[in-house]
């Protein structure tokens, strides 16, 4: 079946460590891809996208994503977290170009160590 | 900036009442989602409007109706509530083009059923 898979439910780090969040997608065509962050009772909000082109993207709040196709895969980073960095992280897949909707993986939520 | 909005934020309310979630977006886009989110759970689409007079159900079945009278209000009613109705509901949308655009997100509504 057609789906986004974020393998890690929960991740613990320490401030100031690198961070990678996983996110592998099922689909056969290249889709459209972005991580979104949500904030304890807050919406979501997009950290960044891949349509194509360069397949390491830039985001926001210094993150950045890299598409692999020959994994499937679309791998959030970030060099140094920090404590303002924990909330829930949503991979997002739009499975290709005549696709009407958004699929979202089930999240994964991050945790920062003092 | 995103320009999206939702009342309330918060809601607490008995069963059987008739409740409406607002949502509002003033970026003129004609694409709007609404998602149904567990605590700690990945977003579930439950309606979506491509524009005036357009509805649809979304993948998880809900008892909840939309309307979309005018492009910028997409509100959500709930006939009667249950506190099986109980949780966060985020509005979304997105502008109509080529490729496929982002979706910007509400700060959602809590909806707590005694």
């Amino acid at each position: 079946a057609q789906s986004v898979t974020q393998p890690d439910i929960h991740i613990t780090v320490s401030e100031g460590a690198s961070l990678e969040l996983r996110c592998n997608y099922s689909y056969g065509a290249t889709p459209y891809l972005f991580w979104y962050v949500q904030s304890p009772g807050q919406g979501l909000q997009l950290l960044l996208k891949y349509f194509s082109g360069d397949t390491l993207v830039q985001g926001i709040k210094g993150f950045e994503a890299e598409f692999k196709r020959s994994q499937s895969s679309f791998n959030l980073r970030k060099p140094s977290v920090h404590w303002s960095d924990a909330a829930e992280y949503f991979c997002a897949v739009v499975p290709d170009s005549s696709a009407s909707k958004i699929i979202f993986g089930s999240g994964t939520r991050l945790s920062i160590r003092p | 900036e995103a320009d999206i909005y939702q009342t309330p934020r918060y809601l607490v309310i008995g069963t059987g009442k008739k409740i409406t979630l607002e949502c509002s977006q003033t970026m003129g886009h004609d694409k709007m989602y609404w998602y149904q989110q567990d605590p700690g759970m990945e977003l579930h689409l439950i309606h979506y409007s491509y524009g005036v007079n357009s509805t649809e159900k979304g993948d998880l079945s809900s008892e909840s109706t939309v309307s979309r009278i005018r492009t910028e209000h997409f509100p959500l009613t709930l006939e009667s509530a249950r506190p099986s109705h109980t949780s966060q509901y985020l509005c979304a949308s997105s502008s109509r083009g080529g490729s496929y655009n982002e979706q910007f997100f509400g700060p959602g509504t809590r909806l707590t059923v005694l």
